[in-house]
């Protein structure tokens, strides 16, 4: 089945760092890729999206580029802030399912 | 545009008690989910439904039971509550199979 992979947390980085976060995927087609972000107490909300390959999402500062050959969507920031500290959710999309496939989030903590 | 909205924001229960969590949206959106999140297991799916007048069954939906009561609103019900269902529950709502949009969840306590 499809299913999303990425790295365990938490990540913890100090203010300003250049922070990665590595999600990678498996699925049977063509998905669209998302990260979503969910700040303490809150719902998740989407970041960032890319529906193919070779496409870059961007939003606040954060990248990430669809790899088909290597089946990734890395999530990336310059220049991390505290208030970027968060849990961060990769996840697919398939046109043929109304599920998506969620990873099991990474925590960010960033540090003054 | 509130987008994504639950009630209520906390609730406890006592252990047999039912309850039902109502989740609405105003983005015309045609399929709405449920999910739970509990520590260290990511978010699971209780029921969804892809439009109106449909429901199916997510990953745990044992102890559950849903109602898309139109196309703007969709209800999760606990018959009979157990501690094991101590969690945070979130609604979501999509458009035709594309981001999810999430309610800012229901966090309950089962003693």
């Amino acid at each position: 089945g499809d299913s999303v992979t990425q790295m365990e947390g938490p990540v913890t980085l100090s203010e300003e760092a250049f922070l990665t976060i590595n999600c990678t995927y498996t699925a049977t087609g063509y998905p669209s890729l998302f990260w979503y972000v969910q700040y303490p107490g809150e719902g998740l909300q989407l970041l960032l999206k890319a529906t193919k390959a070779d496409d870059k999402g961007s939003n606040k500062g954060f990248e990430a580029t669809y790899r088909k050959e290597t089946t990734s969507f890395h999530l990336e920031k310059g220049s991390v802030q505290v208030s970027d500290s968060a849990v961060y959710f990769c996840a697919l999309s398939l046109g043929g399912s109304y599920i998506p496939t969620f990873g099991r989030g990474t925590s960010l903590i960033v540090h003054p | 545009n509130a987008g994504v909205t639950q009630t209520p924001k906390f609730q406890v229960l006592k252990t047999g008690q039912s309850m039902t969590l109502q989740c609405a949206q105003d983005m015309n959106h045609n399929s709405m989910y449920w999910y739970r999140q509990d520590p260290g297991m990511g978010l699971r799916l209780i029921y969804y439904s892809a439009s109106e007048g449909t429901t199916d069954k997510g990953e745990v939906p044992n102890g559950y039971n849903v109602s898309r009561l139109n196309k703007r609103e969709f209800s999760l019900r606990l018959e009979s509550a157990a501690p094991s269902q101590t969690s945070v529950y979130f609604c979501a709502s999509s458009s035709h199979r594309y981001e999810q949009y999430f309610g800012p969840g229901t966090r309950l306590t089962v003693t």
